[in-house]
């Protein structure tokens, strides 16, 4: 089976740093994709990581460790609408192969 | 930004009837995705389709999941006859080629 695995909960305080970390077994690995859910909405699209490294995209950035299944998405100069799920996700293969989702950490950015 | 749409962005319906979601994906996208999340759960995979006809399916795509893509813009989900635990909000989903997956509005199922 798939396993993603992921805090289930955390706490931050505006303006602070965040790191959310997702581990992984899988069957394969054809990149990993980090999600925003705010409650009752569609998951948004964060980040893709296919290869080793830091990927940074404004206060958002992703880090991937294929060789450790280890992932971790950054989060900086955290604001109140940071407030949601963030969903860790693998493809497992190439080619038409849906995105097997972690639980999600529910973050809750606080004054 | 182009978007998937979904109607109706909620259902209610009676166990035992027979519901029809619909999806309108981003038009140049090759890739579609039906997805499930009960309240308080992770994201569920349901079912991808390609080329008209259906890519790979889940064990909870049983018989009564049906989907179409009658018109070459819609794509529907159909569910043959309803159960309580069918409540969720479900998602669909589309991309092309390598890029993110993007997610439609949802629409929240509840099945009575």
């Amino acid at each position: 089976g798939q396993n993603i695995d992921q805090p289930t909960e955390m706490t931050a305080t505006e303006g602070a740093i965040v790191q959310i970390n997702c581990t992984y077994q899988t069957s394969g690995f054809n990149g990993l994709f980090w999600y925003q859910q705010h409650a009752g909405e569609a998951p948004t699209f964060l980040s893709y990581n296919v290869l080793d490294g830091l990927e940074e995209k404004g206060r958002f950035s992703s880090f991937l460790s294929r060789s450790k299944g280890y992932s971790y998405l950054l989060l900086k100069e955290l604001q109140m609408k940071d407030s949601a799920s963030y969903l860790c996700a693998v493809r497992i293969h190439s080619g038409n192969t849906p995105l097997v989702f972690g639980k999600g950490t529910r973050l809750s950015v606080i004054a | 930004e182009p978007e998937v749409t979904q109607t109706p962005s909620h259902q209610v319906t009676q166990m035992g009837q027979e519901v029809i979601l619909r999806c309108v994906p981003i038009s140049n996208h090759l890739y579609f995705y039906w997805y499930r999340q009960i309240l308080g759960q992770k994201v569920e995979f349901l079912v991808s389709f390609y080329n008209n006809e259906i890519s790979e399916k889940s064990e909870i795509f049983d018989d009564q999941f049906s989907v179409e893509r009658p018109d070459g813009s819609n794509f529907t989900l159909k569910i043959r006859s309803t159960k309580l635990e069918d409540s969720a909000m479900y998602f669909c989903a589309s991309r092309l080629l390598n890029y993110g997956y993007t997610f439609g509005s949802g629409t929240r199922l509840t099945v009575v």
